[in-house]
């Protein structure tokens, strides 16, 4: 799987969009990038993938440089229970294959009041 | 809601007595998961059941087995727990016969070893 890099933390204003950045330089063109967050003592949760398009769904967008070497995360509008290590990690899509996640070190984003 | 439980949320152990910690999922996907994830670290890739094939990380100490009795459970078995294994555990599942590639987490286990 391809590495990430990931700032180790963030801070964001309540109410404000938080865009947390990934670079992912040497990804391939089979790999997807998968954003998951993990609140404290809980499991990570998933929020988007996306191979190359723009994605959006209830709780993100991913914006995807057509290059493909580096991607935002962004949750439009950041409440105090967005606080939580944000993972980028990315890995070919599973189909046919179960191997399991490989979790770098993660943004810390903090949500401020 | 289908979901992969975790329990118990807390376990106490002490030095060297054997523990089990289970994991159930009604999400009926076929195959789950093992991390170890210490304090302030990434959560780590311990084993994986592929359906019933048993699949270990190359660097996963022999200490720890799992077992998987069915589809819907499976077991991480600490033989001997040592201080150093105090730790998150966290079960997943995924399912592999449709493409999306998604991880579904349980809470997890917080072992303490004293």
């Amino acid at each position: 799987d391809a590495k990430t890099t990931q700032p180790t933390s963030m801070d964001c204003a309540e109410g404000r969009a938080a865009n947390l950045p990934c670079n992912h330089s040497t990804i391939s063109g089979n790999e997807y990038v998968y954003w998951y967050r993990q609140i404290h003592s809980q499991g990570p949760q998933y929020i988007i993938h996306g191979l190359k398009n723009n994605e959006t769904n209830e709780m993100a967008s991913l914006i995807i440089t057509e290059d493909r070497k580096s991607s935002t995360l962004i949750l439009p509008h950041a409440t105090l229970r967005d606080t939580a290590v944000y993972y980028c990690i990315v890995r070919a899509l599973s189909g046919g294959g179960a191997d399991g996640l490989t979790f770098g070190k993660g943004t810390h984003l903090i949500i401020q009041p | 809601d289908a979901m992969v439980i975790q329990n118990p949320r807390y376990q106490v152990t002490q030095f060297g007595k054997p523990v089990t910690l289970s994991c159930s999922q009604t999400l009926n996907h076929n195959v789950m998961y093992w991390y170890q994830q210490k304090s302030s670290q990434a959560p780590k890739l311990l084993f994986h059941y592929y359906d019933k094939d048993f699949n270990n990380e190359a660097d996963t100490p022999d200490n720890f087995q799992s077992r998987r009795p069915n589809t819907s459970f499976c077991f991480l078995d600490i033989r001997s727990p040592g201080l150093g294994d105090a730790a998150m555990y966290l079960c997943a599942t995924s399912r592999t016969d449709r493409a999306w590639g998604g991880y579904t987490f349980g809470s997890g286990t917080r072992l303490t070893v004293v």
